[in-house]
């Protein structure tokens, strides 16, 4: 069965600070993919990131980035010098790389407020 | 841009009630999803759609019923509302069967059964 946990419920940052959302996975399988998604307060939920179990680079764009260790299971995102529009409940997912599309597991997710 | 479009933002029903929550998606999309959204239990899938008149249940299909007449359109009915109900609905479209777990969302329904 896979997992993904999303330890930090909530968390509060004054703007222009650095912040780091956790995420661990769980999954027996060798081929899966790692997704992080942004719900602004809209309601929408948007596709931030998309990563393979094969690629452990860490990646950059712009104020975001990504660090995903296999060793630990964990695939985190940092914000860099965070801003107000970056409020928003942050989900990590997991994705089988094999079988039905349906076999999409999502985080609790995290909430981020970032205060002015 | 791909556009999922959901009916109704905010709807409140009675307990007993059929429920229609209608999503309409644009980029003729294959897959298309209804999730469940309730705090601390991030998203559930309710029921997913891979292609006109195909469905498969998800996680929690439980008192959730789906149909796909035409590729573009996918409703979820909740034939008898009850309060255990109440939550936020979003729905989702996808491009390939097999695709790699890319998501569009709709801004989701939230339904509130008294």
């Amino acid at each position: 069965a896979q997992k993904v946990t999303q330890a930090q419920t909530e968390i509060s940052v004054v703007e222009k600070e650095d912040v780091t959302l956790d995420c661990v996975y769980e999954t027996r399988d060798t081929t899966y993919y790692l997704f992080w998604y942004k719900q602004p307060p809209s309601g929408e939920l948007v596709f931030l990131i998309r990563r393979n179990s094969f690629d452990e680079q860490n990646e950059i764009s712009g104020r975001y980035s990504w660090n995903f260790q296999k060793s630990t299971s964990s695939f985190n995102f940092t914000i860099t010098a965070s801003q107000v529009v970056d409020s928003a409940v942050y989900f990590c997912a997991l994705r089988r790389g094999s079988g039905s599309a349906r076999q999409l597991t999502f985080g609790s997710g995290t909430q981020l407020t970032v205060l002015p | 841009d791909v556009k999922v479009t959901q009916s109704s933002r905010y709807l409140v029903k009675r307990t007993g009630e059929k429920v229609f929550l209608e999503c309409v998606q644009d980029m003729d999309h294959e897959n298309m999803f209804w999730y469940r959204q309730d705090p601390g239990l991030g998203l559930r899938l309710i029921y997913f759609s891979y292609d006109v008149k195909m469905k498969e249940k998800g996680d929690i299909p439980e008192g959730y019923s789906v149909s796909r007449e035409k590729k573009e359109r996918f409703s979820l009915i909740l034939e008898s509302a009850s309060t255990n109900q109440t939550s936020m609905y979003l729905c989702a479209s996808s491009l390939y069967a097999r695709n790699t777990g890319e998501l569009f969302f709709g801004e989701g329904s939230r339904l509130t059964v008294l």
